[in-house]
């Protein structure tokens, strides 16, 4: 069975930047995979920051990036302010019709 | 605008079923897939399954293959989840999302959520 792997919590100074990253229990992460990356706060919906690796969602601010670091799907985030402590989900498209969610990793900023 | 409105809020017994509705508005129902995903309290996303609108073809999660259903009607541009032979661990919200392309695409529009609680 797939595991996706996050990093259960992360911490970030205000204005500080963090990575977060997204990661299989065997294998390797790329592209082929089309990352995506969710950040969903207490009683909405998920918001959708990044597609297809590296691609930003409309209205997300540039300092969310994507990339491939290494053997994992990476989420950026440059000048951290208070509001982006949330919960952040990366989910990959493993083919066959079947996508699976990480774990999601509890961010937060102080 | 696009728009996917759910159903309201669930209570039912362990054993049960539930069905939820997801509806969509604002773009042509058929050139989009309605995946289904779900958060259970202290949990992660989890993701459920999809139906493509165009001949209901449905993929699913391993782990609820044999109780999840998704069906759709074309004629009401609604989606329909029902999961059956309920137990506890199936309380959550359940969102339904759009996803362009069957491989390589993303959730760019989500439903509001449903509440399924299971309780006896």
């Amino acid at each position: 069975q797939t595991v996706v792997t996050q990093e259960p919590s992360f911490s970030v100074s205000p204005g500080g930047t963090v990575t977060l990253t997204c990661g299989l229990s065997s294998g390797s992460v790329s592209s082929t995979y089309y990352p995506s990356w969710y950040q969903q706060t207490p009683g909405q919906p998920p918001r959708t920051l990044i597609y297809s690796t590296n691609t930003r969602s409309s209205g997300v601010p540039d300092r969310f990036s994507g990339s491939i670091l290494g053997n994992k799907a990476a989420l950026t985030i440059t000048g951290a302010q208070a509001d982006d402590e949330s919960d952040y989900y990366c989910v990959l498209c493993m083919g066959s019709g079947l996508w699976v969610f990480g774990g999601g990793t509890k961010l937060t900023v102080l | 605008q696009v728009q996917l409105v759910q159903s309201g809020a669930e209570v039912q017994k362990p054993g049960a079923s539930v069905r939820v509705s997801c509806k969509a508005s604002g773009y042509v129902f058929t050139t989009y897939y309605i995946h289904w995903v779900r958060r259970a309290p202290g949990q992660g996303l989890e993701w459920v399954g999809l139906i493509n609108p165009v001949g209901g073809r449905t993929n699913y999660a391993e782990k609820f293959q044999g109780r999840v259903t998704m069906t759709r009607d074309t004629s009401t541009s609604t989606v329909y989840m029902e999961l059956s032979s309920l137990r506890s661990e199936d309380t959550a919200v359940y969102y339904c999302a759009r996803v362009r392309d069957y491989r390589g695409g993303y959730f760019d529009y989500w439903g509001q959520g449903s509440l399924v609680t299971v309780s006896s």
